[in-house]
C-alpha cells in the first residue's frame, strides 16, 4: 500500500467552528507532514512529525493544532480560522533516514478547505 | 541555504513536441533533487528523483532529468508531449532541517499542451 489518504476531501467551515483534518498512511513511514497550498503556489510546509514527535513547526498560528496519535495517523485541528486560511491542505509521509538528506515524500490528495 | 529556481511559470507546447522545464538549484552540499507533478485538484506525485549515482534519471510517464553539477541544473524533459501531461510541475530540493528532512519547492511551472 503506497497511498496516503486524507479526509474529508472538501470542508466548509465558519470562523467560529472547530473541525479536524485527518491523514493516514500504512507504508511504515515515521515522518509525516502538513502543507498548505494556495492557488497557483507551491506547497508551504506547516508541520513535521518524526517518530510521532513534533520536530518542525514553521511558525504556524496557534489556530492550527497538529496531532500525531500513532505512527500511521496525523490530524490537524482547526479552530477560529480566518478566510485567508482557505486553501488546499496536503499531508505527506516519508521514510525517515537518520542523518541523511534523502527524503522522498508521498502526498495525499488533499483537503480543500473553505473558511466563510 | 538550499533553494531551487524554476524558470518560466508557464510553458506551452504542441502535442508531440519536446517538453523542457527548467530548474536550477543552489546548495552548499550535494543536493537531493526531485520533480513532482500536480494535476488539478490533486496532490503531488513524484515523477523522478536524483540522490547519488547516475546523473541521467528516468522517471514515470516518459519523463527524465539530467543532473548537471557544473550548471547547477536539473531540467525535466520529455521527447514527445501528450495532452495528459498538462499539469503543474514542481522542482524541489531536500534540506536537513536540524531534526528531520524537509523539501524546498520551486514556484512551479504550468505546462499547457496544445492539440
Amino acid at each position: 500500500d503506497t497511498e496516503v489518504t486524507q479526509t474529508p476531501k472538501h470542508l466548509v467551515m465558519g470562523m467560529t467552528n472547530k473541525k479536524s483534518l485527518k491523514c493516514e498512511q500504512h507504508m511504515g513511514h515515521r515522518a509525516m507532514y502538513w502543507y498548505k497550498q494556495k492557488a497557483k503556489k507551491p506547497p508551504e510546509l506547516m508541520f513535521v512529525y518524526s517518530y510521532e514527535k513534533l520536530s518542525i513547526n514553521e511558525s504556524v498560528p496557534s489556530r492550527f493544532s497538529p496531532e500525531c496519535p500513532n505512527s500511521s495517523l496525523l490530524n490537524l485541528h482547526l479552530h477560529a480560522l480566518q478566510p485567508e486560511d482557505s486553501a488546499l491542505y496536503l499531508c505527506a509521509s516519508s521514510q525517515e533516514l537518520a542523518g541523511g538528506q534523502y527524503n522522498e515524500q508521498f502526498f495525499g490528495p488533499g483537503t480543500r478547505l473553505t473558511v466563510l | 541555504a538550499q533553494s531551487v529556481t524554476q524558470l518560466g511559470s508557464h510553458v506551452s507546447v504542441s502535442e508531440g513536441a519536446l517538453v523542457l522545464l527548467r530548474c536550477n538549484y543552489s546548495s552548499s552540499v550535494p543536493p537531493y533533487l526531485f520533480w513532482y507533478v500536480q494535476y488539478p485538484n490533486q496532490g503531488l506525485q513524484l515523477l523522478l528523483k536524483y540522490t547519488t549515482g547516475a546523473t541521467l534519471v528516468k522517471g514515470i510517464n516518459g519523463f527524465e532529468a539530467e543532473f548537471k553539477k557544473s550548471e547547477t541544473s536539473f531540467h525535466l524533459t520529455k521527447p514527445s508531449a501528450h495532452m495528459s501531461d498538462a499539469a503543474e510541475y514542481f522542482c524541489a530540493v531536500s534540506v536537513y532541517g536540524g531534526a528531520t528532512n524537509k523539501l524546498i519547492f520551486g514556484t512551479g511551472t504550468l505546462l499547457a499542451v496544445q492539440p
